[in-house]
């Protein structure tokens, strides 16, 4: 049963170039979730998905950024003329999303991360 | 201040000893996460407390929630060497896991 896959796991862009992170859920969960953790810092929420949704977006650049969760496939983070203030890792997480009684969202799971430099 | 506070940020001990890390909200929660976190690594699931619970144990891990005072703890009892990483409670508001800036805990052997 694998857990949340993430590729590429180390990814490198010069200034200008675009940054495509993958994700694949675990299997059984629909909905998927991207954080940012710059150097020394927390993980700071970007963006929730469903298939085919972008639930909440809130935490996401306005510019440049951009992420998606097709029907097929994984979902994919694009970063568009990167600065090197982008440099970060990268993780995505997925959870099942069964709602209990209290209305408690599920646990999710993280992936390993892809940990992007910008030269 | 951030959301998902924890405290100490660092914490230094000796194997066997017990270490306790804080957490402290400001939403009104579903539940909270703590999270462990590996040097260069992704993050691992530790333990889900829901917002009616008060206590809950996982192993060496015991976890209590003290939602009157919007708070957290994290036990881990008779610390390992393997112990050693950064420790992150995450409040879950809606779907959205806001984390703090997390413990560094270092087990010595």
């Amino acid at each position: 049963n694998a857990g949340v896959m993430q590729n590429p796991r180390h990814l490198v862009r010069r200034r200008g170039q675009e940054a495509r992170l993958r994700c694949s859920p675990m299997k059984g969960h629909s909905h998927v979730y991207w954080y940012r953790q710059l150097p020394e810092e927390g993980l700071k929420f970007m963006v929730y998905l469903q298939k085919e949704n972008i639930i909440d977006e809130s935490g996401m650049p306005k510019e440049r950024f951009s992420a998606e969760f097709p029907k097929e496939g994984p979902s994919i983070l694009r970063i568009q003329q990167v600065v090197r203030g982008d440099s970060a890792a990268y993780f995505c997480a997925s959870s099942h999303h069964v709602l209990s009684l209290a209305g408690a969202a599920d646990t999710q799971y993280f992936g390993p991360g892809t940990r992007l430099t910008v030269l | 201040s951030q959301q998902g506070e924890e405290d100490p940020q660092a914490l230094s001990i000796q194997e066997g000893e017990n270490a306790t890390m804080n957490c402290s909200y400001k939403t009104s929660i579903n539940n909270l996460q703590w999270y462990r976190q590996n040097s260069g690594r992704g993050l691992v699931h530790l333990i889900l407390i829901r917002s009616n619970e008060r206590e809950k144990h996982s192993g060496r891990l015991r976890v209590t929630l003290d939602t009157s005072k919007k708070s957290s703890s994290l036990l881990i009892t008779a610390s390992r060497a393997a112990d050693t990483a950064s420790y992150f409670c995450g409040e879950t508001s809606g779907s959205r896991l806001t984390f703090g800036e997390g413990t560094q805990l270092t087990v010595n052997p």
